[in-house]
């Protein structure tokens, strides 16, 4: 069974914290992993990995993958109110022809001013 | 953990014909279910909010009666998109809420749909 594991659940920190964001997954196929921010409707697009080692970066956010492993962080430094939000990771895996998604259940991010 | 299927996972088919895409909550029951499309590297785009027992509620710009939503029961809702174009053509996921799970969303592995 594909599985999409992210951790912590919930994490609060203070506004300037640095934190970690976890997501590691068992697949049959690999194509890619991809990073959203979820506020309060659609998620939002952040980072799409499909090579081990090569980070992504975005202002304060930054993402790599590791494909030996079998996980990926997302980091955010110098934490803003604004960063408040659920972060989920899915991996997007080829399935005879198709494309399939498998979602994480998300880290929620709360920071605190 | 909660686990939403969606069938069929690919749709191919003419112009001018409609498709019924349907998710269901396979371990657990969804009074509100989410359907998005998404486009290539970008975000998921928001549709429709489906409530059981009661009528979607669209996004703005999302027409209404192109893409019928119907949340019969609380396993299952469907989006049926009519007189589907080219246009149309996308990667369309679910997403299930558990009543009692905050607003923790379970999402559905997502039907590519390409019409000709």
């Amino acid at each position: 069974e594909d599985k999409v594991v992210q951790s912590p659940l919930s994490l609060v920190v203070h506004e300037g914290d640095t934190v970690t964001l976890n997501c590691s997954y068992e697949v049959t196929n690999f194509r890619s992993l991809l990073w959203y921010k979820q506020e309060k409707k659609a998620p939002t697009f952040l980072f799409m990995l499909t090579s081990s080692g090569i980070e992504k970066k975005s202002g304060r956010l930054s993402s790599i993958l590791d494909k030996k492993e079998l996980f990926s962080i997302l980091n955010i430094t110098a934490t803003q109110t604004g960063d408040s939000a659920i972060y989920l990771c899915a991996v997007e895996m080829p399935n005879f022809g198709n494309e399939k998604l498998t979602f994480g259940t998300g880290t929620r991010l709360t920071i605190i001013p | 953990g909660a686990v939403v299927s969606q069938h069929p996972s690919r749709v191919i088919c003419k112009s001018g014909t409609s498709v019924k895409i349907e998710c269901r909550s396979l371990d657990f029951q969804a009074t509100t279910m989410f359907w998005y499309r998404q486009f290539p590297k970008q975000s998921l785009m928001l549709m429709a909010t489906s409530n059981e027992g009661s009528k979607a509620t669209y996004e703005q710009g999302v027409e209404k009666d192109k893409f019928l939503i119907n949340h019969a029961s609380l396993t299952l809702s469907t989006l049926t998109v009519t007189s589907a174009h080219p246009e149309d053509s996308s990667f369309y996921i679910c997403s299930a809420q558990i009543p009692t799970g905050g607003e923790t969303q379970y999402f559905g592995p997502g039907t590519r749909l390409l019409v000709l």
